[in-house]
């Protein structure tokens, strides 16, 4: 119950195109669900992040979709650059509670130039 | 720049010894989270400290320990050490909750 799932391990995508990471969780006490970026040599950087009263949160060219009936979020990368090449983790934090914030395993998206 | 501080940033040791990773989080934060990240298993949770005080402990091994002083600086001793330990470890800070603010890690070599 505690497990985030994120798919898929690895993400080739041509300049330009859109890139999408899914995750899914089962605990219906998660209640805040942020997204992070890493860069190699780097820690995790918050990317996004989106509560479930809301379906869709937009910056930029980043959007995380949120399916509350499926327990799924999701991020997309509009207009794919090389400079977004890096990990990305889904995370997902209990309500109410600090002590926990599961990640999933990771996705390494990779944007040809 | 995330303002969490981490030392040292490499460090190769021997198996059987005993390391010390030290972590400074952002001016204000009073949570401390510790992380353990490998290839295969991408980010582990560790530890979490609030305030001095330990909050809750996740996939932590015995030989691990952990602590967070007065200053609000934390430690993380890993002792008896195994070659699965090399590992690249995080600290990470919050003032209560997320967001977590993530230093650049510890890359711990055992050999």
């Amino acid at each position: 119950q505690q497990q985030v799932k994120q798919s898929p391990q690895s993400l080739i995508v041509q300049k330009g195109g859109i890139s999408i990471i899914n995750c899914a969780y089962e605990n219906t006490a998660f209640d805040y669900f942020p997204w992070y970026q890493q860069f190699p040599g780097k820690g995790p950087a918050l990317l996004i992040a989106i509560r479930p009263d809301v379906s869709e949160k937009k910056e930029g060219r980043f959007t995380i979709s949120f399916n509350k009936s499926a327990k799924q979020f999701s991020l997309h990368i509009m207009d794919s650059q090389p400079g977004d090449s890096a990990t990305y983790f889904c995370a997902a934090s209990p309500m109410n509670r600090d002590d926990k914030i599961i990640f999933g395993k990771g996705t390494r998206l990779h944007i040809l130039p | 720049d995330s303002g969490v501080t981490q030392t040292p940033k490499h460090l190769i040791t021997a198996t059987g010894q005993r390391v010390t990773l030290r972590c400074s989080p952002r001016s204000g934060d009073l949570s401390v989270y510790w992380y353990q990240q490998s290839l295969d298993q991408g980010l582990q949770f560790l530890i979490h400290y609030y305030n001095g005080e330990e909050r809750a402990k996740g996939n932590i091994l015995e030989r691990f320990s952990a602590q967070q002083f007065p200053d609000l600086h934390s430690e993380l001793n890993l002792s008896s050490l195994e070659l699965g330990d090399s590992a690249l470890y995080f600290c990470a800070s919050s003032v209560f909750r997320a967001p977590l603010h993530f230093g650049n890690g510890t890359r711990l070599t055992v050999t």
